[in-house]
């Protein structure tokens, strides 16, 4: 069973520019979570959806960062424009259900100059 | 809220000596799950082991188990027989069982040595 999917593993750009991360969840699976981990701290949730909705968005910077889950697969989230403290790996995970093990993707890795 | 307490940055261990990972955490819920992840220099977060708040036996996977004390709030992770591969940043983590994203503690990083 193919895992998480994560493209690019490596992003480096200028402060104030765009950026995009794809990812696409294991085979079926319902939920999908987007978590910015910064160096030396844990994970921390941006998004989660269930399938095509999203369930909480509650610590997602909205003034700059966007997600979306278009027919409730793969999913995009995008940072606009990005600021130096955006910097983070960014990670996706999904689970078969709703509070199910969460599996994760490789993550990317920006770097904001 | 919840909360995850790592209170080990480091921990240092021989190759084929065990290690206990401590991990404390806070909630109000009745029903939640702790978990354990391994997070290698590659960066991908590995799902080593799950305990559920009602079960009653403390959980393994060959050489992982958690030892669970509920009334102490703990989910330490114990690694038997230590290997070099087991050389990576190690997560503690929470979630209620209505699947809210997980919350994580800051980690520790076990480094062993042959």
């Amino acid at each position: 069973e193919a895992g998480v999917a994560q493209s690019p593993r490596y992003k480096i750009i200028e402060k104030r520019q765009s950026v995009a991360f794809w990812c696409n969840p294991i085979s079926g699976h319902a939920t999908l979570y987007w978590y910015q981990q910064i160096l030396g701290q844990g994970p921390k949730l941006l998004i989660q959806f269930q399938n095509n909705g999203v369930v909480d968005d509650s610590q997602l910077p909205k003034d700059r960062f966007s997600a979306e889950r278009l027919k409730g697969v793969d999913s995009t989230l995008k940072i606009q424009p990005a600021k130096l403290e955006d910097s983070a790996v960014y990670l996706c995970a999904s689970s078969p259900w709703d509070g199910g093990t969460q599996y994760f993707g490789p993550g990317t890795r920006l770097l904001v100059l | 809220a919840q909360k995850i307490t790592q209170t080990q940055p480091g921990m240092f261990v021989q190759e084929k000596e065990a290690v206990t990972l401590d991990c404390t955490y806070d909630t109000s819920d009745q029903s939640y799950g702790l978990f354990w992840y391994k997070q290698p220099s590659s960066g991908e977060m590995i799902f080593l082991i799950y305990q559920g708040s009602y079960d009653e036996q403390n959980a393994t996977e060959g050489r992982y188990s958690l030892n669970f004390q509920k009334a102490r709030k703990s989910a330490n992770l114990v690694i038997s027989a230590s290997q070099l591969g087991d050389s990576a940043m190690y997560f503690c983590a929470t979630a209620n069982q209505a699947g809210t994203a997980l919350i994580f503690g800051k980690g520790t990083t076990l480094s062993v040595s042959s």
